[in-house]
Order: C-alpha cells, then sequence, then structure tokens
C-alpha cells in the first residue's frame, strides 16, 4: 500500500494565484518529513524538514506545515519560475535509513 | 551540484551488458545514498553506504550491486542489465543518518535496449 502519497497529481496557477500541496503520510514513529523540489533534469533540492506537528517553516513564497496524517506546502503568489515538480519524503522508525518519496506534485505556474 | 558529480550523464546499453554508474563527492559526508526516479513511482532507494566498505541494501535492491573503497566514490553497478533497470538513477549524500535532507546528484539517465 502507498505510504507517501502526494496530490494534486499535477496543478496549473496563473502567476500570483496561490494554492497548497499536499503530502499525507500512514507512518508510525515518524522522524522527518522533507520538502523538495525538483526541476526538468536535475535533482532534487532540499527545501525543508519538518519534524514534529505543529511545526511551520518558511522559504520566501514558500510555507510547509505539519499535522500528524499530512503536510502542506503553501506557494503564495506564485510566479513562472516557481514551476517544478515538489517532492517530499518520510523518514520513520519503520524504513530505518530508507526515507520513502512520494511520486511528487507537477506544478506550472503560467505568466 | 556542487559536491557531488555522477557519470556518465546518459547512457544507452544492450540487454545482458554490465554497468557501472558512478558518484563522487568533495564533501566528506559519511553517508551516501543510491536511488532510482520512474514514473509514477517516486524515487526508491537501491543500496546506501554509512562508510567505506560498509554498504547495506535498500527497497529495490535485486540485480544491483555497491561498493565503496574510498570515501568519496560510490559505485553502482548492474550485473547484467535488463529492459525493466532502463530508468534515472540519481546519487544522494548527507552527513548525518537522519533528520538532514539529501544533497543529489544530477542524475544518469540509462536505457537498456
Amino acid at each position: 500500500e502507498d505510504q507517501v502519497t502526494q496530490s494534486p497529481e499535477a496543478l496549473r496557477l496563473q502567476e500570483g494565484e496561490s494554492s497548497s500541496l499536499n503530502c499525507s503520510y500512514t507512518v508510525s514513529g515518524l522522524r522527518g518529513l522533507f520538502w523538495y523540489r525538483q526541476d526538468p533534469g536535475k535533482g532534487p533540492e532540499f527545501l525543508f524538514t519538518l519534524y514534529s506537528a505543529g511545526e511551520e517553516k518558511e522559504k520566501e513564497r514558500l510555507k510547509a506545515t505539519l499535522t500528524k496524517k499530512e503536510s502542506f506546502l503553501h506557494i503564495t503568489a506564485p510566479n513562472p519560475e516557481d514551476s517544478a515538480t515538489y517532492l517530499c519524503a518520510v523518514q520513520a522508525a519503520d524504513y530505518g535509513q530508507n526515507f520513502v518519496f512520494g511520486p511528487g506534485t507537477r506544478l506550472s505556474v503560467l505568466p | 551540484d556542487a559536491g557531488i558529480t555522477q557519470s556518465p550523464r546518459h547512457k544507452v546499453t544492450e540487454t545482458g551488458t554490465p554497468v557501472t554508474l558512478r558518484c563522487h563527492q568533495t564533501e566528506n559526508h559519511r553517508y551516501m545514498y543510491w536511488y532510482r526516479q520512474d514514473p509514477g513511482h517516486g524515487l526508491r532507494l537501491i543500496h546506501y553506504s554509512y562508510g567505506v566498505k560498509d554498504t547495506d541494501k535498500g527497497e529495490v535492491s535485486d540485480g544491483y550491486s555497491v561498493s565503496r573503497s574510498k570515501t568519496e566514490d560510490f559505485l553502482l553497478t548492474l550485473e547484467s542489465a535488463t529492459s525493466s533497470q532502463t530508468s534515472v538513477y540519481f546519487c544522494a549524500i548527507t552527513e548525518f543518518s537522519s533528520n538532514y535532507g539529501y544533497t543529489f546528484g544530477s542524475g544518469t539517465r540509462l536505457t537498456v535496449v
């Protein structure tokens, strides 16, 4: 069964149109939830780590939040440079060294 | 990305041939990982290393072997390539075993024909 899911699979926004991406997980013993950005033809780029429910992190137009079952990546007033695939990953006690990645959300921001 | 390089960037090989991918880091990080990325599956861990000559299997290790004879180099070998191993392979490094994000290489696109 899927342990980390992301929605939507793809999202198209107009420039300036704020929205949120979702990452849901079904694990116990969460050690950390990670957000990455991936541009076409490149490796993922680390954005945030969240450790416990209620925690929030911000970077420029991005804000990540965490609950006991899911995380949201809020994008405020995006521009076309924010177009990318956003990945979340979970590390938990059950997985040992393995970070379990979600399939990603492809974000397109149109000018 | 600065500090981690993968080679080759692209490779086409025939079914049944051996293939070795290289990951080289200049950060002196202890932990190194090999992932594969396929549409609809996300990134999946193949093998990882927690030190020189110390390696362990990940989620999708069948058909792959690894070696780490120096801190800076982590090699991934496909002993006899199959079409199901056509994928994009990423190497990643981190200083600590948990709670820190990875730094990823730029990837190797491997096609097995």
